[in-house]
């Protein structure tokens, strides 16, 4: 059974500062993987995929790696800014499955 | 339509009341999930349907939760005698098979 853990679960930084969330996984056989975001009493928005033949995806100041044989995906954020605070959670669809398994998440809090 | 809608957006129900729960995916989309998120946790999986067909429910709790999508568009989750344990977000999200996520704002239940 696929498990998905994130680390830190909550972290707190100055505004400018760039910053990584990890992500890992128990069953490499993944197909993709992807970022959310998550604000208070809101769904969940897609932020990057990546497939399993990929090493990476950027969308702006953030940048999401995947090593699929160690199990871990980091999501890095450069110049983080207050509007980037919220809930951060990775999620794979493993082998031919097609349901996502979500990690715990990271609540970041980017302060002025 | 825009996104994935959700109806109610709140839902207060009292101990073994039925609830229905609506959600209207993105046009095209045949991929529909149910997943129940937890104060604090990330989704879990419930369900999933491609077009009118269910093809995984072994997250659902018990046979007290059933979901449908008879002509494959809207679908709807229902709870039958619910109990406090069932008080969750449930969020429900459209794709296009294996495809990125698109999540609605979740129905908040909350059983008193």
């Amino acid at each position: 059974k696929q498990e998905v853990t994130q680390i830190p679960a909550a972290l707190s930084v100055p505004e400018g500062e760039n910053l990584v969330l990890n992500c890992s996984f128990t069953d490499s056989a993944i197909y993709n993987l992807q970022w959310f975001r998550q604000d208070p009493g809101k769904g969940l928005t897609s932020l990057l995929l990546i497939q399993s033949s990929q090493r990476e995806q950027t969308s702006g100041r953030l940048n999401a790696s995947l090593d699929k044989s160690s199990g871990r995906s980091t999501l890095y954020i450069a110049a983080s800014q207050p509007g980037d605070s919220a809930t951060y959670l990775c999620a794979v669809i493993t082998g031919t499955a097609s349901k996502l398994t979500f990690g715990t998440g990271t609540r970041l809090q980017v302060t002025l | 339509g825009a996104g994935v809608s959700q109806s109610p957006r709140y839902k207060v129900a009292k101990r073994g009341q039925d609830v229905a729960l609506r959600c209207d995916p993105i046009s095209g989309h045949v991929s529909l999930f149910w997943y129940q998120q937890a104060l604090g946790q990330g989704p879990e999986f419930l369900t999933y349907f491609q077009n009118e067909a269910q093809l995984d429910k072994s997250g659902l709790p018990s046979d007290r939760f059933f979901a449908e999508r008879p002509e494959g568009s809207v679908s709807t989750l229902k709870i039958q005698r619910t109990q406090q344990e069932d008080s969750a977000v449930y969020l429900c999200a459209s794709s296009i098979p294996r495809g990125k996520l698109f999540f609605g704002s979740g129905t908040q239940l909350s059983v008193l």
